[in-house]
């Protein structure tokens, strides 16, 4: 049984280009959640998404940050015009359906920005 | 709002040491709580969790009860190894959304 996929596990852009961070949840899961470590920081919330559905974005910064979760494939988190503070650890978790199981989230080993 | 607060590293300790990380939360709602485990250059991992007041989690060793009266949830160990030497997180659940609210997150080193 897979765990939570992430790729690439590294990713290194320079300012104003694109990343594209993928996330493939556990086998029959269907939520999905993303979030970003900082350097000597802890985890933050910044969305959090349901099959062709974003739920809560109260995390992501207005500008440039997207996140998709299609029918068919991966969650997709999208930064655009990359910038050096975007440097960081993207993590994504997933966990079933259902309200009661909701709460137990598995995450993914990361993705690791690094804006030249 | 909500939020957790987790004691400052880096913890250090010797090999069979008892192990305290303290971690008090403010929540509105019934959340659930959680420790996570961070090796280095890995994801987190679920060390345990406690879903209601009074319910104890433990793994591995590890255990940590939901205190509601003094809002805690303090991990222990009674006797660490150095394959222990991680960065441990404390969680809450938002019981609307599911999204988790970390502490800052504590250093543990084990010497041998």
């Amino acid at each position: 049984n897979a765990g939570v996929m992430q790729n690439p596990r590294h990713l290194v852009r320079r300012r104003g280009q694109e990343a594209r961070l993928r996330c493939s949840p556990m086998k029959g899961h269907s939520h999905v959640y993303w979030y970003r470590q900082l350097p000597e920081e802890g985890l933050k919330f910044m969305v959090y998404l349901q099959k062709e559905n974003i739920i809560d974005e109260s995390g992501m910064p207005k500008e440039r940050f997207s996140a998709e979760f299609p029918k068919e494939g991966p969650s997709i988190l999208r930064i655009q015009q990359v910038v050096r503070g975007d440097s960081a650890a993207y993590f994504c978790a997933s966990s079933p359906s259902g309200r009661e199981t909701q709460e137990t989230q598995y995450f993914g080993p990361g993705t690791r920005l690094l804006v030249l | 709002g909500n939020s957790v607060t987790q004691m400052e590293g880096p913890v250090t300790l010797s090999e069979e040491a008892f192990l305290t990380i303290n971690c008090t939360y403010t929540a509105t709602g019934y959340p659930s709580l959680f420790w996570y485990v961070q090796y280095p250059g890995e994801g987190l991992q679920l060390l345990l969790k406690a879903t209601k007041a009074d319910d104890k989690g433990s793994n591995k060793g590890f255990e940590a009860t939901y205190r509601k009266e003094t809002t805690s949830f303090h991990l222990e160990k009674g006797s660490v190894q150095v394959s222990d030497s991680a960065v441990y997180f404390c969680a809450l659940s938002d019981p609307y959304t599911g999204k988790l609210i970390f502490g800052q997150g504590t250093t543990l080193q084990v010497k041998p």
